[in-house]
């Protein structure tokens, strides 16, 4: 089926740092959206990225559909960040089917 | 305007019961989809309901099942409860299938069984 992964799997973070997520996925997609779970456990939804690069805030995502990856930017992280970043493929058509990736659990410390 | 909403939050069952989860939409949304989150498998594909029609099922037994009402308002079903359901279920809304850019989750129902 269908890959998704995401590097690293950790990440530990200085409050005022910026950092690169990577998520990786084995076959051509024509979407992929970037979710945030907070320590309560629900899903925010951050980008909606088929390609080219979005910008909200301090977040920013790029993905290269050709080249199957998609880059979640995290500028001058703050302890709110914390939390598991999912990145998930999108089917075609109409369906909300999601296929996530891994996560990467991200640890920002004052 | 009201998030998506499931209830119950927490419920701790024992192995053989069955258990009933409840998800409200967000007002005006009519898909809703049904995802199971576990430490080992990660996050799962359930169900995704439409006027009240399954449109898609993800790979679960037969236990796992679930049904969408006329006011979009959807619960899940799973029977004969195994100590591998432990999880979070999460239910997510959007206005239509497919509009993922706008799809929003609910905070989960946390299940642990016993």
């Amino acid at each position: 089926g269908i890959q998704v992964e995401q590097s690293p799997p950790d990440l530990i973070l200085q409050e005022g740092a910026n950092s690169t997520l990577r998520c990786n996925f084995s076959d051509s997609v024509n979407n992929l959206q970037w979710f945030h779970q907070n320590p309560w456990g629900q899903l925010i939804n951050l980008f909606y990225i088929p390609s080219g690069t979005k910008q909200n805030g301090r977040l920013s995502a790029t993905t290269v559909a050709t080249e199957r990856y998609s880059l979640l930017y995290i500028s001058s992280s703050q302890t709110t960040d914390s939390g598991v970043y999912f990145c998930a493929r999108v089917p075609t058509g109409t369906a909300s089917k999601l296929t996530f990736g891994t996560g990467t659990r991200l640890q920002v410390t004052l | 305007k009201a998030g998506v909403t499931q209830t119950p939050r927490y419920l701790i069952k024992t192995r053989g019961q069955q258990v009933t989860l409840s998800c409200s939409p967000i007002s005006g949304h009519r898909s809703v989809s049904w995802y199971q989150q576990t430490p080992g498998q990660g996050l799962q594909f359930l169900f995704e309901y439409f006027s009240e029609t399954q449109r898609n099922k993800g790979n679960f037994p037969g236990r796992f099942s679930g049904r969408q009402f006329s006011n979009s308002r959807s619960e899940m079903n799973v029977s004969t409860l195994e100590l591998g359901d432990s999880a979070l279920y999460l239910c997510a809304s959007s206005l239509i299938p497919g509009s993922n850019e706008k799809l929003f989750f609910g905070s989960g129902t946390q299940l642990s069984v016993l």
